[in-house]
């Protein structure tokens, strides 16, 4: 399958403690989205990458949540000292940076955090 | 990038068309119209985006008024898997880096 995977699918903490997400895109794909999405609303931007550079942060992103695109390829989405707050459906979608193609992006399946 | 406007639920019995419609009355001459689609428990699902021609893909056809400040989404002939949340997304080409901004969608229920 050579579609956007993440992992884990599904992620059950205890408040205060940190959590990763991977995301791995389709592999040509240069841009990478991390979006957040709960219950009943649409999905919400966080931050996108151009390659390995971090090129937007939304203010929804605390100083608690980091992500890193190191070598251009995967992704991590780490929350630090989780907060029920924090509970979400964590959406990667990844698209090729370039003309009419780059409103079309391939999302994930998602994973899903639980915080107690 | 302009508002949208859209119904919050629609139903539609399997194998009639269904036709979602979608306002952005604020639209500007370089905003494109966007469909991504979510079923339960998946991450949305592109489907379509046109300027200011109709547009039809295999999935399913954009029709954009002459003023541009309403679209509809047609899907010909539904079936029990269209059961979906249909995000209607106005935004330019080139935004800030080609992020999306949902609005809460139209539930479509396709019934037997």
């Amino acid at each position: 399958d050579t579609g956007v995977s993440q992992d884990p699918r599904h992620k059950i903490t205890k408040r205060g403690q940190n959590v990763t997400f991977r995301c791995d895109p389709i592999s040509e794909h240069n841009r990478l989205y991390w979006y957040r999405q709960t219950l009943g609303q649409g999905p919400e931007f966080l931050t996108y990458f151009q390659n390995e550079a971090q090129l937007e942060k939304s203010r929804l992103l605390s100083d608690r949540f980091s992500a890193e695109r190191p070598k251009g390829s995967f992704s991590t989405l780490e929350i630090q000292r989780t907060e029920q707050g924090d509970s979400a459906m964590y959406l990667c979608a990844s698209s090729l940076g370039s003309g009419r193609t780059l409103g079309e992006q391939f999302f994930g399946p998602g994973t899903r955090l639980t915080v107690l | 990038d302009a508002k949208t406007t859209q119904p919050p639920s629609m139903d539609c019995a399997e194998g009639r068309a269904a036709n979602l419609p979608c306002n952005h009355s604020t639209i500007s001459g370089n905003e494109y119209v966007y469909w991504y689609r979510q079923i339960h428990s998946q991450g949305p699902q592109y489907i379509i985006h046109g300027l200011k021609n109709n547009e039809t893909n295999e999935m399913a056809s954009l029709i954009i008024t002459e003023d541009r400040k309403s679209s509809t989404l047609i899907l010909p002939h539904a079936t029990l898997r269209d059961t979906a949340v249909y995000y209607c997304i106005v935004r330019v080409l080139y935004n800030q880096g080609g992020k999306l901004i949902f609005g809460q969608g139209t539930e479509l229920s396709v019934k037997p």
